[in-house]
């Protein structure tokens, strides 16, 4: 079964960059199948979908974050991660790294998620 | 982009009840809809996918129906730890390429 570990910094200040990382365990980013996926749930509310990437390399964003959004990957750390730029609290959020299972069909979904991580912007 | 509506928000029932939460989409989505239970301070976790198909490891008492725009994850018989919120969320469009329904609060009576 697939794990997946998000960390980096839980407190980020106005106008700059959130950096993340998501860390898989129990399976290859690069063995195909699946998508990589980022998603946000502001506190108290429901859940947003930031982006995912394939192992290659292509990306896929939400057309209202995409201005400051970036998702990468590294194959050989088998880590994936987001770039989120000139937040606000308006970004203050848990973060979840998320495998996206493609099933027959075209079909997608969310299958395994990390814990999540609480992202505060504050100056 | 599509609008994905949970309905009831909120729905109070007793355990060994049998619960039904609907997800209508603003516009037709195949089968391309997906089901997600979270507990507090915890991630969601996938029940169905593609509107019917049972996630590996999840009970039996949990169901999904549905094809178009209207949808329906069905609980037959609920167990204390099935209180708990529940999204819907299509996977159809391409971009976004995923949007989630407000989610539905199950509590306790």
């Amino acid at each position: 079964q697939v794990q997946l570990q998000e960390s980096g910094p839980g407190l980020v200040k106005p106008s700059q960059t959130l950096s993340l990382t998501c860390t898989v365990s129990g399976g290859s980013i690069s063995s195909g199948g699946y998508y990589w996926s980022w998603i946000r749930q502001h506190p108290g509310k429901g859940l947003e979908w930031i982006g995912y990437i394939y192992y290659s390399g292509s990306t896929y964003y939400n057309p209202s974050l995409k201005s400051r959004v970036t998702i990468s990957v590294d194959t050989s750390k088998n880590q994936f991660s987001l770039k989120l730029s000139s937040v606000t609290a308006a970004d203050t959020a848990v973060y979840y790294c998320a495998s996206t299972r493609i099933y027959g069909g075209g079909g997608t979904a969310l299958d395994y998620w990390g814990q999540g991580t609480l992202v505060t912007v504050s100056s | 982009d599509i609008q994905m509506t949970q309905s009831p928000s909120s729905l109070s029932a007793s355990v060994g009840d049998r619960v039904t939460i609907t997800c209508r989409a603003s516009q037709s989505i195949s089968s391309y809809l997906n089901w997600y239970q979270q507990k507090p301070g915890k991630a969601p976790k996938l029940l169905i996918y593609a509107a019917s198909s049972l996630q590996s490891g999840v009970p039996s008492r949990f169901s999904g129906s549905g094809s178009g725009t209207d949808f329906t994850l069905t609980i037959s018989s609920l167990q204390p730890e099935d209180f708990a919120t529940y999204y819907c969320q299509q996977s159809y469009s391409t971009l976004p390429r995923y949007t989630f329904g407000q989610g539905t609060k199950l509590e306790i009576k």
